[in-house]
């Protein structure tokens, strides 16, 4: 089954842009994954499923600073224009043989 | 409007057994992959269970042979039996739908304590 990994924190000032990674497993660098945005204290929330071809969908509500792309094994996404409210944990997840996978999370700070 | 509501959890000693529930709105559960997922205190997400639309189900290492994931069609409701709890089981419970869990509930606590 395929592992995800992320850094464990971020950092960029407001009104920046940072650029979140997850990187598939050797031998899995086709997958599809899919992002969520987890703010303090409140359950998870889906921003969107992205494929290694780097063409996503975003759930409903996602602000168009919110974006995804892929090269080869990485998954990345891509928050424009920060606000303070995108302080939160961020997850990609997959899935496979019957069996799914989050990547161990970035605590993204806003400074 | 989609919405999953969890309930069910509580504080139960080790060794002992819940029944979680989410019961969701805007969607037939019936008609779409349906996982749980937890996530113990200061900690990550990990995905428990899931019951495709056809019914097969599947779980995780960690709880197999102690966990049940069901459903209730006529309720649109779908079930987590949790069984022989540890205190490694404590965590916020939710239910997600779909491959890429593109909707999640609120969450349910279940603390394992004596």
């Amino acid at each position: 089954q395929p592992v995800l990994t992320q850094s464990s924190s971020a950092s960029a000032s407001l009104g920046s842009s940072v650029k979140l990674t997850c990187t598939l497993s050797s031998g899995h660098s086709s997958y599809i994954i899919a992002w969520h945005q987890q703010q303090p204290g409140k359950a998870p929330r889906y921003l969107m499923k992205l494929e290694g071809s780097g063409s996503y969908n975003k759930g409903s509500g996602v602000p168009d600073r919110f974006s995804g792309s892929s090269s080869g094994a990485d998954r990345y996404l891509t928050i424009s224009n920060l606000q303070s409210e995108d302080e939160a944990d961020y997850y990609c997840q997959t899935w496979g043989s019957d069996t799914w996978v989050f990547g161990g999370g970035t605590k993204l700070t806003v400074l | 409007e989609v919405q999953l509501v969890e309930s069910g959890g509580g504080l139960v000693q080790p060794g002992g057994s819940l029944r979680l529930s989410c019961t969701a709105s805007g969607f037939t559960v019936s008609s779409n992959y349906m996982s749980w997922v937890r996530q113990a205190p200061g900690k990550g997400l990990e995905w428990v269970s899931v019951i495709y639309s056809g019914g097969t189900t599947y779980y995780a290492d960690s709880v197999k042979g102690r966990f049940t994931i069901s459903r209730d069609n006529s309720k649109n409701t779908l079930y987590l039996q949790v069984n022989s709890l540890r205190a490694e089981d404590t965590a916020v419970y939710y239910c997600a739908r779909s491959t890429d869990f593109d909707y999640w509930g609120q969450g349910t606590l279940v603390t394992v304590s004596s």
